[in-house]
Order: C-alpha cells, then structure tokens, then sequence
C-alpha cells in the first residue's frame, strides 16, 4: 500500500540533544497524525495538526503542519531515554484510510 | 477516556487452530479498525467498520473474517492460517463521522500472534 515518506530512517543521539524529524507526501492531507511505537505495544498518539502552518505542542513535542499540506514535521526537545521507540507520521484525507510514513527508529544515549 | 482494549496480549495458534480476537471501544466512535503490523514496519489496513458495516476490505484472505457485533466491540475471526501471517495485529478506532475535520485514530496495544 501506499507510503509516506519519513526520515531520517533511524538516528542515534546524545541524552538531552533535540530532534527532528520529517514526513512528506506527494498528495495533500488534512490531518497529520504523529505516534510513538514501543516495541510489543501499538502506536500512541501524540499530536494532531489539522490545519495548515499550524504548529502543536505537547510537552516537549511539537509538530508542525507543512503549508503545502503534503509534509508535517517534528520536534523534540532535550531526549531522555524514554524517547526510544519508532515514531510514525501519519496523513489522513477525509476518508477511512490513514496513511503511514515508514518511520523513524530513535535510539538516545545515555 | 482514549482506550482501546483488545484481547489477548498473545496468542499462539496451530495452522489448523480457530481462534478470535477481540477489540473494545468506549469512546463513542463510529469507525472501528482491523491492522497488521510486521516487525519494523508499519501499519497495514485490513478492515474498516463504520457505523457497525463492513466499508472497507483491503482483498484480505477470507481466513480472515472480521465481525462487529455492536458500535463498541469488534473481533477478528482466525481459522487455518499460514506462518507468514505471524505479526502484530491492531484494533484502532475514531470518531468515524463524514466531514469531521477532527478525527484521530486511536490503538489499542495489539495482540502479538504467533502461526506455528
């Protein structure tokens, strides 16, 4: 089926660097949903962002809208340990079908 | 509250076993959702119920056969499958309303099932 675009692929930090990471799209969406996957668990939701060059915060997470509607970005602040896990962007379009990036496996550093 | 519950945590089950799983839901939500999910990737739609009907099935084997019994539960019917059908399976559900401009997708934890 069809994927999102999500990058980088994995990365490996330092405790208490910050993060990006991105998801893009050749279609438009109107939602961007972000989620946080541990290994055994489902995917958690952290943000949603409906509107576009909307930016969303929760925590230190936050999550921005891409004006174009086709990317959404996201942010996290000083990484603890407990950031581990694959996070998952995901676009929604007004249907029932929500589509998935391929993830972003986030290893931190103690 | 955000819970979707399923059940079991895992299961482990012969190719020739009929098993369920099941998927609860408290929120109100129209939209009831069946994913698989392998190792390291991610979701894959199965099934969508909105409204207690079968609006969605993504050519899915029909060893699969999924129900819904009422707008709250959901449950995923096994029978005769194959090792490749090992992974992750996923409930999920949202508000399910047309021209909502809010919905979200909330998961429940997943049931890890193992096809010996």
């Amino acid at each position: 089926g069809q994927q999102l675009n999500q990058s980088p692929q994995s990365m490996f930090i330092q405790e208490g660097e910050d993060v990006s990471m991105n998801c893009t799209s050749s279609s438009i969406f109107n939602t961007w949903l972000w989620y946080k996957q541990e290994p055994g668990e489902g995917p958690v939701l952290l943000i949603a962002l409906y509107k576009a060059g909307e930016l969303t915060s929760n925590g230190r997470l936050t999550a921005q809208f891409g004006i174009t509607r086709k990317d959404s970005f996201l942010n996290i602040s000083a990484s603890i340990p407990s950031d581990v896990g694959i996070y998952f962007c995901a676009g929604h379009s007004g249907t029932y079908k929500y589509i998935f990036g391929t993830g972003t496996r986030l290893k931190v550093l103690a | 509250d955000t819970e979707v519950t399923q059940t079991p945590k895992h299961l482990v089950m012969g190719m020739t076993n009929k098993k369920s799983l099941k998927c609860e839901q408290h929120m109100g939500h129209r939209a009831m959702y069946w994913y698989k999910q392998k190792a390291k990737k991610p979701p894959e739609l199965m099934f969508v119920y909105s409204y207690e009907k079968l609006s969605i099935n993504e050519s899915v084997p029909s060893r699969f056969s999924p129900e819904c019994p009422n707008s709250s539960l959901l449950n995923l019917h096994l029978h005769a499958l194959q090792p490749e059908d090992s992974a992750l399976y996923l409930c999920a559900s949202s508000q399910g309303e047309v021209g909502a401009t809010n919905e979200k997708l909330f998961f429940g934890s997943g049931t890890q099932l193992s096809v010996l």
